[in-house]
């Protein structure tokens, strides 16, 4: 069974840079996609981006110029940047393994989620 | 557009057999996801493709599209389904960008 752990600082300061890493357990994270989302409290998902073993990634447009993604394959992780935060990027941010196939997309195995709180 | 609509929240009552919808662009060309999220916890992944469930989850959820809508069906609604449903699909744009809805609350009477 596929186990995705989010870790990372809880409080970011308002300005900096929010780093959070997701580990994966029970398989391997090779050949598949692996997403962010996050989700404000009492709000709905929203889509942050994706990134393929290789390091290719795609990134929801309305975050893109913030937003950077990376894979580490030996570690069996990857992780997700997020610059310049305001209060406006607080939320529980979740990782989770992407598929995509025969016309269809969806997210299989999910991290517990990190709540992440930007503030002074 | 990149958008899916989901009514805000839905009720039904104990046993009875609930719809839920989602409306896009986007499903005119690509099949829906759903998934459940209860309180406190990540979403979990009830219906993908044309009508495919996850192993564990029950046979009671079933999916169904037409046109630009997807539906999530529950036939015989247990009190446990009481929780958020969100649906996802990718972007209708040629980008491979993935949208969500805003969700349905999901209420059993």
């Amino acid at each position: 069974q596929v186990q995705l752990q989010e870790s990372g600082p809880g409080l970011v300061k308002p300005s900096e840079t929010l780093s959070l890493t997701c580990t994966v357990s029970g398989g391997s994270i090779s050949s598949y996609y692996w997403s962010w989302i996050r989700q404000p409290a009492g709000k709905g998902l929203e889509w942050i981006g994706r990134i393929y073993t290789s390091g290719s990634t795609n990134y929801n447009p309305s975050l893109k110029s913030r937003v950077t993604m990376s894979v580490d394959t030996s570690k069996n992780q990857f992780s997700l940047k997020l610059s310049s935060v305001t209060a406006a990027d607080t939320a529980v941010y979740y990782c989770a393994r992407y598929r995509g196939e025969l016309s269809t997309y969806y997210f299989d195995y999910w991290g517990q989620g990190t709540l992440v709180t930007v503030s002074s | 557009s990149s958008e899916l609509t989901q009514d805000p929240a839905v009720s039904v009552a104990l046993g009875q057999t609930v719809r839920i919808t989602c409306q896009g662009d986007s499903l005119r060309s690509y099949y829906a996801s759903w998934y459940q999220q209860k309180p406190g916890q990540a979403p979990v992944l009830v219906i993908y493709g044309k009508n495919n469930r996850p192993s564990g989850i029950p046979d009671r959820f079933s999916g169904s599209s037409s046109g630009n809508t997807a539906s999530l069906t529950i036939t015989g609604a247990q009190a446990e389904d009481e929780a958020d449903y969100y649906c996802n699909s990718r972007d209708s744009s040629g980008n491979p960008n993935v949208v969500f809805g805003g969700g349905t609350k999901l209420t059993v009477l």
